[in-house]
Parts: C-alpha cells; sequence; structure tokens
C-alpha cells in the first residue's frame, strides 16, 4: 500500500513553544490530507481536512489559529502547534488520499503518529 | 450520543477462541464501513471493509446491519497476535467528495496463551 511518513515521531516541548509536524505522500499525490488527534484512551478525533492549495476545513471545536496548516504540496502537509500548553499533549497522526481521475476512493493511508509532549 | 459506539473491552480470551464485537453508529446516511486494527503507541491499519452481504477474510468475519445501523467482527480461531484495539469506523461524505472517517473509541482484545 502507500506510504505516509511523519516527522518526528516523538517531540516534547516547554509550554508556549510552537511544534510544526510534517505529514508525507511518500509514493503518491495526496489531494486531501486529514489531520487527527488522539487522547489516551480515547478515539481519534478529526482535526482539520486540508486539500492542496487551498485553505484547510477544521471541526467544530478545533482552533485554527491555533492548530496552522498548510498543504503547500500534493506531497507534504504540516501541522503547527503554536504556543502549545500541557493539554495539547496527544497523539497526532495524518492520513492522506488521492481523488484521481474524478474518482472517490475511499482509501486513507495514515502516517504512524506524533506524539506530542508539553512540559 | 456518540456517532460510533463500541463496547471498550477489554476482551480477555485465550489463543484458538471464537471473539466477536459489536458497534452502533448514528448517521443513517453513512455508506462506507470499516474495521481498524490499532497496536498500542501505532497509528491505526485498514483491517477490512464491511459490506451489507457480508464478508470474510480468513479468520475475520465482518457483518453490517443497515436496518439496526450495527457492525460487527468476528475473529475465529484467536492468536497471540491478534491482540490489540479494534477501531469500527464509519465513513460521512463531505462536500469535496472525499469521505471523514468517524473512529469508535475501540475494543481492546487480549489474546492469551
Amino acid at each position: 500500500g502507500a506510504v505516509v511518513s511523519q516527522h518526528p515521531s516523538r517531540v516534547i516541548c516547554k509550554s508556549g513553544t510552537s511544534v510544526k509536524i510534517e505529514c508525507r505522500s511518500l509514493d503518491f499525490q495526496a489531494t486531501t490530507m486529514f489531520w487527527y488527534r488522539q487522547f489516551p484512551k480515547q478515539s481519534l478525533m478529526l482535526m482539520a481536512t486540508s486539500n492542496e492549495g487551498s485553505k484547510a476545513t477544521y471541526e467544530q471545536g478545533v482552533e485554527k489559529d491555533k492548530f496552522l496548516i498548510n498543504h503547500a504540496s500534493l506531497t507534504l502537509s504540516t501541522l503547527t502547534v503554536t504556543s502549545a500548553h500541557p493539554e495539547d499533549s496527544s497523539f497526532y497522526i495524518c492520513s492522506a488520499g488521492n481523488l484521481a481521475d474524478g474518482k472517490s476512493t475511499d482509501t486513507q493511508y495514515f502516517g504512524p503518529g506524533t506524539r506530542l509532549t508539553v512540559l | 450520543r456518540k456517532e460510533v459506539e463500541q463496547d471498550p473491552g477489554p476482551f480477555n480470551v485465550p489463543e484458538g477462541a471464537t471473539v466477536a464485537f459489536n458497534c452502533t453508529y448514528s448517521n443513517s446516511a453513512s455508506q462506507s464501513f470499516f474495521w481498524y486494527r490499532q497496536d498500542c503507541r501505532k497509528e491505526p491499519k485498514l483491517l477490512m471493509s464491511v459490506y451489507s452481504s457480508g464478508n470474510e477474510d480468513g479468520r475475520f468475519t465482518a457483518q453490517l446491519n443497515r436496518a439496526s445501523q450495527y457492525i460487527s467482527l468476528l475473529i475465529r480461531d484467536s492468536k497471540l497476535s491478534d491482540s490489540a484495539t479494534y477501531l469500527c469506523v464509519v465513513n460521512a461524505r463531505l462536500n469535496t467528495g472525499f469521505q471523514k472517517l468517524v473512529f469508535g473509541t475501540g475494543t481492546r482484545l487480549l489474546v492469551s496463551p
């Protein structure tokens, strides 16, 4: 299957700093990328959907000014957690998909996740 | 009410046992259904899609009842390697034509020797 990478895999930062997480599709062009967050013992929650070259669509309750998403190319999307606080500590996972030739595909390929710890 | 509800478990079973997981979803407009597997501290991985006619993949059988908005997963002859959290996932179609996946909280399975 398709490969999606995330970097870094783990980050520990001080409260108030900003953290950037990269999500790359390695062997296909991702027209759409999704960012999820998972707190311990909870389900994955979709934070936002980003389409290449346009603004991200955020889910209700997710602050767009705090979680900045950039999808500048068909292989790269970034999530920046600005002014991180301990409550932002979580497992952040991206997924990537491709709408090719106007056909909708139900397949999303998940990255390995980034574990963020804010001290 | 949660969009996708699952019994969190854990289900503790011996090797070789048959175990069944259930899931209910609230959005009657959902059209695609999946079971994902998630190992501890890892990303979810697609186990199988679920079709109305029911489908089987080796030891795994999935069933869908649209009228009851109910999905099930049956695992036969459990292996130690089946120990994981099983996530019930349904879709909601976005206006871009792509789908949004809605995840249940997962059911944890522990298979012991």
